[in-house]
């Protein structure tokens, strides 16, 4: 089916572990985000890209890295994880561009515990 | 800045019982507004949208009107049902296409 796949789906890691979150889409989407959801606090978006070869910071960007491999993909850095950032991250993209620019597609989530 | 602020949850209803979730607005301009849903272990999914002032999204049985003169677009359903149950973000977005969400509301609907 096509949509966003995220991986891993779970993760512990221990404070100060880095690692990569991985996502990708094959709806041909200009933009791509990366959110963290908390709760009682919703969605809060971290970086996003809106086309291949840009990124930029969104609410809550401390802490991680980007990078925006390609069209298909968006992936998300931990260098030096914290249990602040205790969360489940969802990737999301969307097309660009019309009545388009809102057709949000969400990945399933990875849930990362930092102990 | 732009906010989006919902009813506390959680909500608990029987089966058949009406449903409203509050939603309301900061923004400067006229955002696009959505509700999405999120069942369990899932990702989100949008339910309905709006795009300018009077529009009513409607989806599933689900309504929402963009009300510009109280900055609100409340969710409404008639009749919930136990698969309803999960939790309901309501959101809007600028026109570069940044979604904001709101704190989310959890909906649990008992037979």
């Amino acid at each position: 089916n096509a949509g966003v796949t995220q991986t891993p789906k779970f993760q512990v890691l221990k404070t100060g572990q880095s690692m990569t979150l991985q996502c990708a889409q094959d709806m041909n989407h200009n933009s791509m985000y990366w959110y963290r959801q908390d709760p009682g606090m919703g969605l809060r978006l971290i970086y996003y890209s809106a086309s291949e070869g840009t990124t930029d910071k969104g609410e809550v960007p401390n802490g991680y890295n980007v990078s925006r491999l390609n069209k298909r993909e968006f992936s998300l850095r931990l260098e030096s994880a914290a249990p602040s950032q205790t969360s489940v991250y969802f990737c999301a993209s969307n097309p660009i561009g019309g009545q388009g620019i809102y057709d949000y597609t969400f990945g399933s989530g990875t849930r990362l515990t930092v102990v | 800045g732009n906010s989006v602020t919902q009813m506390e949850g959680p909500v608990t209803l029987s089966e058949e019982a009406f449903l409203t979730i509050n939603c309301t607005y900061t923004a400067t301009g006229y955002p696009s507004l959505f509700w999405y849903v999120q069942y369990p272990g899932e990702g989100l999914q949008l339910l309905l949208k709006a795009t300018k002032a009077d529009d009513k999204g409607s989806n599933k049985g689900f309504e929402a009107t963009y009300r510009k003169e109280t900055t609100s677009f409340h969710l409404e359903k008639g009749s919930v049902q136990v698969s309803d149950s999960a939790v309901y973000f309501c959101a809007q977005a600028s026109n570069t296409g940044k979604l904001i969400f709101g704190q989310g509301t959890t909906l649990q609907v008992k037979p």
